[in-house]
């Protein structure tokens, strides 16, 4: 496809039940990231991947969040023991280049809208 | 750590009228993006400012980027229901992407 790809779109849980979030970057973009945004709110720094480095976890919330990059292209976001306070939009993006290539594009994804009941 | 305050939150005005956007840190970034998301959607690019002091136009919008590379603000004249939307500042520091907690903008008819 031609631009970031997400899914599901929307993820109804209960509390304490594990998700997981796929995220489909553009081909041949080295860098993929996820963000969190709540309602109204800005977006909220979740990991960052670049090519083979080890990704950038700075930005989880806590140990109940991971994600890996297989082969570099498709990302999995994994939360687990789901609470009602991880509802929000979850939005992944790419960049053809990563951070440190000044001034990329991000391109985003539509966001996975999860709600946990 | 690395903060952008946006002003107004939210913003409501009529078609045709103009109205300024600002992001503010007291911190320095490298570069400053601006980013305008539809509901739904995810957030999409319209300009990066690198220059302290730069000045960006896009249309009916003009970027400025602070002269010491720590606020930003974006002028949209003539307001169309169009523009609408959440507009977002992302400044580039530390190795990451920061964002500002948006502005919402409607421009009604």
């Amino acid at each position: 496809g031609a631009g970031v790809s997400q899914s599901p779109s929307n993820k109804v849980t209960e509390k304490g039940k594990d998700v997981e979030l796929r995220c489909d970057p553009i081909s041949g973009h080295t860098a993929l990231y996820w963000y969190r945004q709540s309602l109204g709110q800005g977006l909220e720094f979740l990991i960052y991947f670049q090519g083979n480095s080890a990704p950038d976890k700075s930005g989880l919330p806590s140990d109940r969040f991971s994600a890996e990059r297989t082969g570099g292209s498709v990302s999995t976001l994994t939360i687990q023991r789901t609470q009602q306070e991880d509802s929000a939009v979850y939005l992944c993006a790419s960049s053809q280049m990563g951070l440190a290539g000044g001034g990329n594009e991000q391109f985003f994804g539509p966001g996975t809208r999860l709600t946990v009941l | 750590t690395q903060l952008l305050e946006q002003s107004p939150q939210f913003l409501s005005i009529q078609e045709g009228e103009n109205l300024t956007v600002y992001c503010n840190s007291s911190s320095v970034f490298s570069s400053l993006q601006w980013y305008r998301q539809e509901p739904g959607e995810g957030p999409v690019l319209l300009v990066t400012v690198v220059t302290g002091g730069e000045v960006k136009k896009l249309k009916r919008l003009t970027f400025q980027f602070g002269d010491a590379r720590k606020d930003s603000s974006l002028h949209i004249t003539a307001a169309q229901p169009g523009d609408t939307g959440l507009y977002l500042c992302a400044g580039r520091g530390g190795g990451k992407l920061i964002f500002g907690q948006g502005t919402e903008l409607s421009v009604k008819p």
